[in-house]
């Protein structure tokens, strides 16, 4: 089974405006970290939000913002005020307690800013 | 500046010929990965180093081998054994502590010649 689900392959939103993009995941580890990342077409990976399993609140850092839902196993990134810079592909990935230096990658989702 | 540096940026493979992709980082972290990302794919994991001098498989290990002699170094042999090589290759690395991200070089993008 698929450890991490990205269900929107590609997405579209209105500069300024906030988009959701989607994730899922599964595990059965009680203890676990989820990770998104930011790959621009140059191809780097850029670490962007952090939600630990236990974490009471939702996490945020500047313009992200991350919907958990731990009875949903779903932890989707908002990203408020769109900006033309946010055009990226946007990877969610997993780590679990029973390998700690492990992480599952999603497939991605294609973000796309109009002006 | 701390950080990862891969090179080369880009690599071309003859046919039978190994490859060596170089992955060096100045950031002290013990563990350090090696991905594999496909055109309009996520990243697959080939190998991971936890410490030096020890290394484990990924889920694509197969035609590839790494080393860790050192903890800053963490280079990626593509061997012939490799049949299709064309991708874009990632290495990361990441401090211990259960909410730290891996930190990522700017890739190697490996072609057939």
């Amino acid at each position: 089974a698929q450890k991490i689900t990205q269900t929107q392959p590609g997405m579209f939103v209105q500069e300024k405006e906030a988009v959701t993009l989607d994730c899922t995941y599964d595990t059965s580890d009680p203890s676990y970290g989820l990770f998104w990342y930011k790959q621009p077409s140059s191809g780097e990976m850029i670490f962007l939000i952090y939600q630990g399993s236990y974490d009471q609140q939702n996490a945020t850092e500047g313009r992200y913002s991350l919907n958990f839902q731990k009875a949903r196993k779903s932890a989707n990134l908002v990203i408020s005020a769109s900006q033309l810079g946010d055009s990226a592909m946007y990877f969610c990935a997993m780590r679990e307690v029973e390998n700690f230096n492990k992480f599952y990658f999603g497939s991605g989702t294609k973000l796309n800013v109009k002006p | 500046d701390g950080g990862i540096t891969q090179s080369p940026k880009y690599l071309f493979r003859k046919e039978g010929q190994n490859v060596t992709l170089s992955c060096e980082q100045n950031l002290n972290h013990d563990a350090m990965y090696w991905y594999r990302q496909d055109p309009g794919q996520g990243l697959r994991l080939i190998y991971y180093s936890q410490i030096v001098n020890d290394f484990q498989k990924g889920d694509i290990a197969e035609g590839y081998s790494v080393s860790r002699e050192k903890k800053e170094s963490f280079p990626l042999t593509v061997t012939s054994a490799q049949k299709n090589p064309t991708a874009f290759y990632l290495c990361a690395s990441r401090d211990s502590g259960a909410n730290q991200p891996q930190h990522f070089g700017d890739g190697t993008r490996l072609s057939i010649l």
